[in-house]
C-alpha cells in the first residue's frame, strides 16, 4: 500500500511569492490534514479536508488556504509568503471518523522563504 | 500555558537503557492519546495509541496514561541506536473533531 505522498520535497521561495504544496492520501482515506512544523514549535494544525470540503482550520491567517480534489488529493496554498512561513509542512490522511489508528503522515515539504 | 507540554530534551542514553518520555496536558477532555516517532527529515509515524487511562504494551514500548494527573508516558526498554529520533505525544478528545494536539517533541539519542 502506497503511503501519503507529498510534493515537492523542497521548495525555496522569496518573500511575497506564493507557494503550492501537494498531497496524495492513502487509498481509501478521505480525510486530509495539513500541519506546519516550525523549528522549536512542534506541529501546528493548519487545515482539515474531508469529502472535498474544509472541515476545520487552525489559528492561521487566511493567506493559508487549500482545497481537496474529487480523488481526495489536496493542495495547500500559501500566499504573500513571509520569512516565518519557513517550516516543514506535513500532510496526513485518515479514514473519516476513524482515529483508532491516528494519522498517517507523509514525509513533508520543506519550505524555505528567503 | 500550552495545552500539551513535553520534556524538550535532548535526551541522551546508552544503548540498553530504559527511556521514559513524558507529556502533561491541561484539558481533561482529552481521551485519545498517541505517541509518534519522527526520524530526521521524515514525517511522524504512529508508535502507540491508547484510549482513556491505563497501560498498553507493544514489544519494547509501553504507553501509560494517568488521566487523574493529566500525565502520559512512553517507556522504551532495551533502547537501541535505531530508537534515536524525536518523540511526539498527541491527544484528541471531545470538541477537537478529528484534530490532534501535538506536544513539541523530545529528541532522543541512544548511544552505542
Amino acid at each position: 500500500e502506497a503511503g501519503v505522498t507529498q510534493s515537492p520535497t523542497h521548495l525555496i521561495k522569496t518573500r511575497g511569492q506564493q507557494a503550492t504544496l501537494r498531497c496524495s492520501p492513502i487509498s481509501g482515506h478521505t480525510s486530509v490534514y495539513w500541519y506546519q512544523q516550525a523549528l522549536g514549535l512542534g506541529l501546528q494544525f493548519l487545515l482539515w479536508y474531508d469529502e472535498g470540503e474544509e472541515r476545520n482550520r487552525g489559528n492561521f491567517p487566511p493567506r493559508f488556504s487549500g482545497r481537496q480534489f474529487p480523488n481526495y488529493s489536496s493542495e495547500l496554498n500559501v500566499n504573500a509568503l513571509e520569512l516565518e512561513d519557513s517550516a516543514l509542512y506535513l500532510c496526513a490522511s485518515s479514514r473519516r471518523g476513524n482515529l483508532n489508528y491516528g494519522y498517517t503522515f507523509g514525509s513533508g515539504t520543506r519550505l524555505t522563504v528567503v | 500555558q500550552k495545552e500539551v507540554e513535553q520534556d524538550p530534551g535532548p535526551l541522551s542514553v546508552p544503548e540498553g537503557a530504559i527511556v521514559s518520555l513524558n507529556c502533561t496536558y491541561s484539558n481533561s477532555a482529552f481521551q485519545y492519546f498517541m505517541w509518534y516517532r519522527q526520524y530526521s527529515r521524515k514525517g511522524p509515524e504512529l508508535l502507540m495509541y491508547t484510549y482513556s487511562s491505563g497501560n498498553k504494551e507493544d514489544g519494547r514500548f509501553t504507553a501509560q496514561v494517568d488521566k487523574s494527573s493529566k500525565y502520559i508516558s512512553l517507556f522504551i526498554r532495551d533502547s537501541q541506536p535505531s530508537d534515536s529520533a524525536t518523540y511526539l505525544c498527541a491527544m484528541n478528545g471531545v470538541g477537537y473533531g478529528q484534530n490532534f494536539v501535538f506536544g513539541p517533541g523530545t529528541r532522543l539519542s541512544v548511544l552505542p
